[in-house]
């Protein structure tokens, strides 16, 4: 296992385009979070996943944001109608139990010209 | 006030210097992580601490429940040591997403 793997590590995109980022998680692990991390701030969490079962999301994550993990494995965020606002690091982490810790991946970096 | 505050916010030293970063938090946990973070975004767990002390290597991380604060500590630090460190807290109210400190940015000069 290569761990936690994110496509594309960096996107460029106009805005009002819509944008899709795709996470890969360790295998064997159930649980999968989404964070966004703007310049010179830690990560601020968007939402989480207990296998395919969405269980929490930030009020961060308004109606243009939306999250799936079909069938618990994979998960893809889109962003419909990009701001400018939307710029960040957009980072993945996936997890067996939270008491085991957590893996990162390398990050998606987002820019909205 | 962020529930997870860290000191300092940047720290520049020489090579080989004792490094300590600190980590404040308001509410009840069931765990502290250190994390670090290159440029370019990639993030690796270093510790995960519930109680006492952690070793490996040239890093150690400390945590005080009672005073809800912790400590990482780099020993003979060297500009491979330069990232961004980061603190990060697991509330103790069921919920199982992280809460982030805002980094210490540190930077080792040869």
């Amino acid at each position: 296992d290569t761990g936690v793997s994110q496509n594309p590590r960096h996107k460029i995109t106009k805005r009002g385009q819509n944008v899709t980022f795709r996470c890969d998680p360790i295998s064997e692990h159930n649980r999968l979070y989404w964070y966004r991390q703007t310049l010179g701030q830690g990560p601020e969490f968007l939402t989480y996943f207990q296998n395919e079962a969405q269980l929490e999301k930030s009020r961060l994550l308004s109606d243009r944001f939306s999250a799936e993990r079909p069938k618990g494995s994979f998960s893809t965020l889109e962003i419909q109608r990009t701001e400018q606002g939307d710029s960040a690091m957009y980072l993945c982490a996936s997890s067996l139990y939270s008491v085991y810790g957590y893996t990162f991946g390398s990050g998606t970096r987002l820019t909205v010209v | 006030k962020n529930e997870v505050e860290q000191s300092p916010q940047n720290l520049t030293a020489q090579e080989g210097e004792f490094i300590t970063i600190n980590c404040s938090y308001s509410v009840g946990i069931s765990a502290l992580h250190w994390l670090q973070q290159h440029p370019g975004g990639g993030i690796v767990s270093l510790f995960m601490l519930s109680s006492g002390k952690k070793k490996h290597g040239r890093l150690i991380a400390t945590i005080n429940i009672q005073e809800k604060h912790s400590s990482l500590h780099i020993t003979a630090s060297h500009p491979r040591d330069s990232a961004v460190y980061i603190c990060a807290v697991l509330l103790l109210l069921g919920n199982e997403k992280l809460t982030f400190g805002t980094g210490t940015r540190l930077t080792i000069i040869p």
